[in-house]
C-alpha cells in the first residue's frame, strides 16, 4: 500500500494566520489526492480533490497544490470554524486506498 | 439532500458478528458506488471495504477480508457490512461513505458513523 504522511501531527494558529499542511506519498500518486475536514464528533468533509480542485461549497481560503509525491493544503486566512483536524487521501491506488494521519490545526 | 444514516453498531465480544447498515436518501443510490472507512477511537481514517453500484466489483481491506462482507439492496438505497469474526482492533466508528461521481476514488459524502466496541 501507498503511505501517507502528513506533516506537522498539529499546529497552532490564531485567527487570521495562514497554515500550510503538507501530505508526502511513498511513491507517485499523480494528482490523485483528496483533503478532508474533520471537526470532533463529526463525520469527514471533502474540502479538496485531484489535489487542488475545490470541492462545491467551500470557501476559497482553502486551496490545495502539489504533484507526485508532495502536497499542501492551504488555508489562507485561518477562520474560527477551520478548527479542526485535516487528512489527506490518495486515490492513486485501488483497491488500496490509504489516508495521511491527520494533522490537528488548534487554536494558538 | 444527500444523507447517510448508520445503524446496527454496538457492544460485541471477541469472536462475535454484528452487521452494520446505512440508509441513503436524496441520490440516486443505485448509480453511486458505496464505501466503509473506520476510525478506531483517537486515530485515523482506515478504507475498509467498496462495492460498486450493481454489486459487480467488491473489495475489501487486507485486514478485514475473509471477515467482512460488503453488500447493497438498491430496491431500498441501504448498503451493509456484515461483520464476522470480530477483533479488538475493529473497534471503530464505522462510517458510510458516498464515492464522488468522477473517475477517481474520493468519498464527497459520509454519514454520521456508528459505533462498534469489540471487548469482552
Amino acid at each position: 500500500d501507498i503511505q501517507m504522511t502528513q506533516s506537522p501531527s498539529s499546529v497552532s494558529a490564531s485567527v487570521g494566520d495562514r497554515v500550510t499542511i503538507t501530505c508526502r506519498a511513498s511513491q507517485g500518486i499523480s494528482s490523485w489526492l483528496a483533503w478532508y475536514q474533520q471537526k470532533p464528533g463529526k463525520a469527514p468533509k471533502l474540502l479538496i480533490y485531484a489535489a487542488s480542485s475545490l470541492q462545491s461549497g467551500v470557501p476559497s481560503r482553502f486551496s490545495g497544490s502539489g504533484s507526485g509525491t508532495d502536497f499542501t493544503l492551504t488555508i489562507s486566512s485561518l477562520q474560527p470554524e477551520d478548527f479542526a483536524t485535516y487528512y489527506c487521501q490518495q486515490a492513486n491506488s485501488f483497491p488500496g486506498l490509504t489516508f495521511g494521519g491527520g494533522t490537528k490545526v488548534e487554536i494558538k | 439532500e444527500v444523507q447517510l444514516v448508520e445503524s446496527g453498531g454496538g457492544l460485541v465480544k471477541p469472536g462475535g458478528s454484528l452487521r452494520l447498515s446505512c440508509a441513503a436518501s436524496g441520490f440516486t443510490f443505485s448509480s453511486y458506488s458505496m464505501n466503509w472507512v473506520r476510525q478506531a477511537p483517537g486515530k485515523g481514517l482506515e478504507w475498509v471495504s467498496s462495492i460498486s453500484s450493481s454489486s459487480s466489483y467488491i473489495y475489501y481491506a487486507d485486514s478485514v477480508k475473509g471477515r467482512f462482507t460488503i453488500s447493497r439492496d438498491n430496491a431500498k438505497n441501504s448498503l451493509y457490512l456484515q461483520m464476522n469474526s470480530l477483533r479488538a482492533e475493529d473497534t471503530a466508528v464505522y462510517y458510510c461513505a458516498r464515492k464522488w461521481f468522477g473517475e477517481s476514488y474520493y468519498f464527497d459524502y459520509w454519514g454520521q458513523g456508528t459505533l462498534v466496541t469489540v471487548s469482552s
